[in-house]
């Protein structure tokens, strides 16, 4: 069955410091993954995604993300963070069920705090 | 990318009571979906709308709590129905962009709150 796990429910990080938030997928192809992030009393923004091509994908805001395959991961990284990055990221691979629906698979969500 | 709203962004209703959302987009979209948000939770998929035929529910969700509407490619509607405290959370509808990237574009949410 596909699923989405990351593993880290909380994270902080001081301003500056380089940030990766982890993502591990279980999916019987190749998948269709996003990073999305949602900031406090907002919807769901979507930071980048992959679906085929260049493993290292760039996306809004300075974030970047890895697919690799063997570690079945989707790791999202930022050099140096800045504290309006404080916010709650989710990771979402997809499709899945019956046809070609669209339908995604979010993450529990990783909350990020940015220390000053 | 779709521009999405959604109507009420918030409310605070009363146990037993009904309430309807409403999803506008700024195109024409065949894929939308509703979801909820409990409290510190993720995001669980309740249905998806398609314009032209009966929504589809997840395991868990059924129509008679959840009555759903897509009369059109730009509109869509949720209805919540005899609420409980257990319904509190926020609901958000989203769009897949077309093209088969199975991208997400999401509105900014209804946030329900029953006592």
């Amino acid at each position: 069955a596909q699923s989405v796990t990351q593993p880290d429910i909380h994270i902080t990080v001081s301003e500056g410091a380089s940030l990766e938030l982890r993502c591990n997928y279980s999916y019987g192809a190749t998948p269709y993954l996003f990073w999305y992030v949602q900031s406090p009393g907002q919807g769901l923004q979507l930071l980048l995604k992959y679906f085929s091509g260049d493993t290292l994908v760039q996306g809004i805001k300075g974030f970047e993300a890895e697919f690799k395959r063997s570690q079945s991961s989707f790791n999202l990284r930022k050099p140096s963070v800045h504290w309006s990055d404080a916010a709650e990221y989710f990771c979402a691979v997809g499709p899945y069920g019956s046809g070609n629906t669209g339908k995604l698979i979010f993450g529990q969500g990783t909350t990020l705090q940015v220390k000053p | 990318s779709a521009v999405i709203s959604q109507k009420p962004s918030r409310d605070i209703c009363q146990r037993g009571t009904s309430l309807t959302i409403q999803c506008q987009v700024d195109s024409q979209v065949t894929m939308m979906f509703w979801y909820r948000q409990q409290p510190g939770q993720s995001l669980t998929l309740i249905a998806t709308a398609n314009q032209g035929s009966e929504a589809t529910y997840e395991s868990g969700f059924v129509i008679d709590k959840f009555p759903i509407s897509r009369p059109n490619l730009t509109f869509s509607t949720l209805t919540v129905s005899n609420m409980s405290p257990e319904d509190s959370s926020i609901y958000l509808c989203s769009v897949e962009r077309e093209g088969g990237t199975h991208e997400q574009f999401f509105g900014p949410g209804t946030r329900l709150t029953v006592l």
